[in-house]
């Protein structure tokens, strides 16, 4: 079956410190990851995909398949970071299975 | 350009009445989503359209959910003989085409059951 598991409800770090949020997943075949984030009061909206390997606000994910996961990284968490961040999976051709998130609480 | 808008942004309903909540997605997304937002349970996919495939239904929780999407664009998720339980925010999204596309998410529709 298709999962998502982010094993942290809440994460809280001082400013500059680093951040990983963690995701695993379990899928059958060759899946699509990403994250999405939702800021206070704001729509949600992607912040990056493996596919893409690119780094959003400073933000990196590798796809690591041995492992079945796509930890989301940033060495120096600002406060501006605080939000809801959501792991997702996609295969082909479908909608997206979400994992329940992960509050990031960034405080000075 | 206008991103996805849903209405209402609240509704609140009495226990057992039915609710319609209306989604429109950007203009030519073929690709569109509704799912559930709920605390401790994260978004919970509810149903997918693509284009003029057959809807996929697999998220319904149950036969009192429905869903339909008239003409390729406008959305409305249907919900009869609410119970409480129902009551969430429903997120629509709109991607160019499904799969690994980047999906909009609508303001969402946040419906209270009393």
């Amino acid at each position: 079956a298709q999962r998502v598991t982010q094993p942290e409800k809440l994460l809280s770090v001082f400013k500059g410190a680093p951040v990983e949020l963690k995701c695993n997943y379990s899928y059958s075949g060759s899946p699509e990851l990403f994250w999405y984030v939702q800021y206070s009061r704001q729509r949600l909206q992607l912040l990056l995909r493996h596919i893409s390997r690119e780094s959003i606000k400073g933000f990196t994910a590798d796809l690591n398949k041995g492992e079945t996961s796509f930890h989301l990284k940033k060495p120096f968490a600002q406060e501006e970071d605080s939000a809801m961040y959501y792991c997702a999976l996609s295969g082909q051709g479908t909608a997206l299975i979400f994992g329940k998130g992960t509050t990031l609480s960034v405080s000075s | 350009g206008a991103g996805v808008s849903q209405s209402p942004s609240n509704k609140v309903t009495e226990k057992g009445k039915d609710v319609e909540l209306r989604c429109d997605p950007i203009s030519g997304h073929t690709a569109l989503y509704w799912y559930r937002q709920s605390l401790g349970q994260g978004l919970e996919f509810l149903i997918y359209f693509q284009g003029n495939s057959a809807p996929d239904k697999s998220g319904l929780p149950s036969d009192r959910f429905s869903a339909e999407r008239t003409g390729g664009s406008v959305s409305t998720l249907t919900i009869q003989r609410t119970q409480q339980e129902d009551s969430a925010v429903y997120l629509c999204a709109s991607s160019l085409t499904g799969g690994g596309y980047e999906q909009y998410f609508g303001p969402g529709t946040r419906l209270t059951v009393t």
